[in-house]
This record gives structure tokens, sequence and C-alpha cells, in this order.
């Protein structure tokens, strides 16, 4: 089957740097996907590792090591608009997505 | 370039009736997936289509939902018969190509009373 980790909820401070973790069992993969969520709003694209690596998005960071399978999510300068959920998702054609990870940035 | 549309974006139905949810992908994107969301939890894939096919539907339930993407218009998500378990969030995404981005319209909201 397929499934993905990631923990349920974080809690971090304005300013402070978080890393959201993944760990993936799938087949048939093509890369690991980062959406942000607000609130059941439309997800939001943030970034993807089809390779091994970091991948450098302003403020945001994306790893991936397709021997581990195992990715993370880094937040740098965390504002209080951080405050969402956080989707991995392995991309196979159609996307497999982790349960979310619920941050939550305190002042 | 306009987004990923759906509408509508709430939808109220009583059991035993008929949802239709639209949705119309970003130009250029030939490639339509849709997915639910219940409260609290993960999108859960449903259904991948191409303009005139069904590329995927393992994620479909086998009975009273089906979905088309016709070479003119929206590509629509069709539930038939209603039940309360039916009420999440529908969200569509598109892309260019299987293994290019998807990016995700505002969902529709349907509540089954």
């Amino acid at each position: 089957g397929q499934s993905l980790e990631q923990p349920s909820e974080v809690t971090a401070v304005e300013g402070a740097i978080v890393q959201i973790n993944c760990t993936y069992q799938t087949s048939g993969f093509y890369g690991l996907s980062w959406y942000q969520q607000h609130d059941g709003g439309a997800p939001t694209f943030l970034s993807y590792n089809a390779l091994d690596g970091l991948e450098e998005t302003g403020r945001f960071s994306s790893f991936l090591s397709r021997s581990d399978s195992y990715g993370y999510l880094l937040l740098q300068e965390l504002q209080m608009k951080d405050s969402a959920s956080y989707f991995c998702a392995v991309q196979g054609g159609k996307l497999i997505f982790g349960q979310g990870t619920e941050l939550s940035v305190k002042p | 370039n306009a987004g990923v549309m759906q509408n509508p974006r709430h939808l109220v139905r009583r059991r035993g009736q008929e949802a239709r949810l639209r949705c119309s992908p970003m130009k250029g994107h030939s490639h339509v997936y849709w997915y639910r969301q219940l409260p609290e939890e993960g999108l859960k894939f449903m259904v991948y289509l191409q303009k005139e096919n069904i590329i995927d539907e393992s994620g479909m339930p086998k009975e009273r939902f089906s979905a088309e993407f016709p070479k003119e218009g929206p590509s629509i998500l069709r539930i038939q018969q209603v039940v309360r378990g039916d009420s999440a969030a529908y969200f569509c995404a598109s892309s260019p190509s299987d293994t290019d981005t998807q990016y995700f319209g505002p969902g529709t909201r349907l509540t089954v009373l």
C-alpha cells in the first residue's frame, strides 16, 4: 500500500525555525511535494523535490532522501501567517497526501 | 492567467438528491484531478482525467460517483443519491502533465442534510 507519516501538530514562536518531517511508503514515486492549507481553503503549492537534496524557496526549504524514503519541510523566520496545515504528498500521477501537520506560530 | 475555478463554492443537498460539482482547469492544463477532504483529515485522491478520458479512478467509490472531462467545458464530478457521509470538501487540481505540479481550486463544500 501507500502511506505517508508526518507529525499531527507542531508549535513554535515567531522568528524561530521549524522542521516538519515526512516518511513515505509508496510505489510509482516521481517526487515529494509540500502544500500549505489555511482553514480548509485551497491547498497552495510550496515546494517539490524529485531528486535527493535541498530545494530553497525564500523562507521555505524542502529536502528529500529517496534512499531513506524521507523528506522534510523547513520554515525559517516564522511569521504568524505561517500558522496553517502543511501536507507532504507523493507524486506518481495522482498525489497521495499525508494526514497533515497543524503548525501553530505563537507570538 | 486565471487559476483553477470550481463552482459552486457551497452546495447543500438533501439525502437522495444529486450533486454536480464543476471544475475549470488553468489555461493550458489538460490534466484534472479530484480530491475529497473530510474535516481534520488529509486530501484523498478520487479520480484523474484527461480530455475525454478517465486515466485513474482507483479512488472513486464504485457506486453513485462518476466523473467526466468533456472535449469542451469543465470537468464534472457527479454524486447520485447523496448520503450524509458524502458531506466533505471536494477539491479539483490541474496540471500540464502527470509529472508537473498540481494547482488546486478553492473547493466545493458539500453538505448533505
